[in-house]
């Protein structure tokens, strides 16, 4: 069964800095890799999707990258801003079935 | 810009009393999910739906029951709400083919006094 963890579970980091959010997943089997953002009480934002055939995504400040063989993802995130204080989600969904989830990255970026 | 709708968004009932939570989806996705979530916690997949008269449910054993009559809607229903009940439920919608994206609503808040 597929397993998705999240490292780390909390990061506080300043105004301004550069960061990476890590996803781990158990089976290398998998038909694409999503992140998501969710704010407080809200539901999912997808941010990027990564399909098994790419090796990464990009969307402004954004950069996921994905490594099948070794089983990870990470996120990057530019030039940390306050409004980016969010849990981030990683879902990976095994060979076109349903999405597993990881506990997520709980961010906060101090002004 | 995700077309899913969730209704209500927060919703205080008292106990025994039956609940519907809505979701509706206009892009014409065949795949549904009803997810749970805790403040602070994980999501738990409760139920899906591969298409219309299709529904299985998810790795969360739940009281709740859903029906899909029609291709964009997909609602959850609880008979006897209780206070265990309380919690976020979270729709989403997908397509088998293309990219399998996975889009959300924005949650349903029930609390089940």
């Amino acid at each position: 069964k597929q397993e998705v963890t999240q490292i780390p579970a909390a990061l506080s980091v300043p105004e301004g800095e550069n960061l990476v959010l890590n996803c781990s997943f158990t089976d290398s089997a998998i038909y694409n890799l999503q992140w998501f953002r969710q704010d407080p009480g809200k539901g999912l934002t997808s941010l990027l999707l990564i399909q098994s055939s790419q090796r990464e995504q990009t969307s402004g400040r954004l950069n996921a990258s994905l490594d099948k063989s070794s089983g990870r993802s990470t996120l990057y995130i530019a030039a940390s801003q306050p409004g980016d204080s969010a849990t981030y989600l990683c879902a990976v969904r095994p060979s076109n079935n349903d999405m597993r989830f990881g506990a997520g990255t709980r961010l906060t970026v101090k002004p | 810009e995700a077309d899913i709708y969730q209704t209500p968004r927060y919703l205080v009932i008292g106990t025994g009393k039956k609940i519907t939570l809505e979701c509706s989806q206009t892009m014409g996705h065949d795949k549904m999910y009803w997810y749970q979530q805790d403040p602070g916690m994980e999501l738990h997949l409760i139920h899906y739906s591969y298409g219309v008269n299709s529904t299985e449910k998810g790795d969360l054993s739940s009281e709740s029951t859903v029906s899909r009559i029609r291709t964009e809607h997909f609602p959850l229903t609880l008979e006897s709400a209780r206070p265990s009940h309380t919690s976020q439920y979270l729709c989403a919608s997908s397509r088998t083919v293309n990219t399998g994206e996975l889009f959300f609503g924005e949650g349903s808040r029930l609390t089940v006094l």
